[in-house]
C-alpha cells in the first residue's frame, strides 16, 4: 500500500511565522506534489517536483516555496505566513511513467490567526 | 471562467437511490479524466480512471466520458450511507513535460439510511 504521511494533522500559527509542512512517501516515487483545498475552490497546485532537488511552480506558488532534498520528503514553507494561507494543505505522489493516479496524504489544516 | 466545472450540491439522497455527479469542462487539451472520493478529514482516494469517451464500470460506479460535449459523469447505483463523501472530478494534462491535475471544486454527497 502507498502510504504519502505529513508531518501535522493541525496546526495554529501566528501572521508572520515561518511554517514547515513536511511530507513524506514510501514508494518511491519521483513526482510529489503540494495543494490546498479551499471550499468552493477546489485543489489548487502550489507547487510539484519530478526529482530530488527539482521544483515547479503550480497554479498559485505566490507566498510559498519548497524543498526536496531527499526523494522520499517535499517540504512547504510559508516564508511570513498570513490570514489568507489559512486551509487545508494536501501533499501527493505519483510515479514517473504513463501513471495518471495521484496518492494523496492525510492533510494539514492550518490556520493562521 | 474555471477550466473544471463542478456541480457543488450538497447531495442529498435516501440509501438505495442512483445518485448523478457531474463536471463540464473546457480544456481540449484535459486527456484522463478521474474521479476521487474524499472522507471527512481525509486526504482524496482515486475511485476511478479512464481516457476514452464511453462508460467504465466498477461494481456500483460507473464513469461516463463524453469528449464531444466535453463532459463527464459519475453514477453511483444502490447508494448506501458509506459512499457519504465529497465526490472530486480530476482532469489529466501535459504541462512542459510534466502530467498535472486540474480538480473540480467537489460535490458533497450524504446518502442517508
Amino acid at each position: 500500500d502507498v502510504k504519502v504521511t505529513q508531518s501535522s494533522r493541525y496546526l495554529v500559527k501566528r501572521t508572520g511565522e515561518k511554517v514547515f509542512l513536511e511530507c513524506v512517501q514510501d514508494m518511491d516515487h519521483e513526482n510529489m506534489f503540494w495543494y490546498r483545498q479551499d471550499p468552493g475552490l477546489g485543489l489548487r497546485l502550489i507547487y510539484f517536483s519530478y526529482d530530488v532537488k527539482m521544483k515547479e511552480k503550480g497554479d498559485i506558488p505566490e507566498g510559498y516555496s519548497v524543498s526536496r532534498e531527499k526523494k522520499e520528503r517535499f517540504s512547504l514553507i510559508l516564508e511570513s505566513a498570513s490570514t489568507n494561507q489559512t486551509s487545508m494543505y494536501l501533499c501527493a505522489s505519483r510515479p514517473s511513467g504513463r501513471s495518471e493516479t495521484q496518492y494523496f496524504g492525510p492533510g494539514t489544516r492550518l490556520l493562521v490567526l | 471562467q474555471k477550466e473544471v466545472e463542478q456541480d457543488p450540491g450538497p447531495l442529498s439522497v435516501p440509501e438505495g437511490a442512483i445518485v448523478s455527479l457531474n463536471c463540464t469542462y473546457s480544456n481540449s487539451a484535459f486527456q484522463y479524466f478521474m474521479w476521487y472520493r474524499q472522507y471527512s478529514r481525509k486526504g482524496p482516494e482515486l475511485l476511478m480512471y479512464t481516457y476514452s469517451s464511453g462508460n467504465k464500470e466498477d461494481g456500483r460506479f460507473t464513469a461516463q466520458v463524453d469528449k464531444s460535449s466535453k463532459y463527464i459523469s459519475l453514477f453511483i447505483r444502490d447508494s448506501q450511507p458509506s459512499d457519504s463523501a465529497t465526490y472530486l472530478c480530476a482532469m489529466s494534462y501535459l504541462s512542459g513535460s510534466a502530467r498535472q491535475l486540474t480538480f473540480g471544486s467537489g460535490t458533497q454527497l450524504t446518502v442517508l439510511p
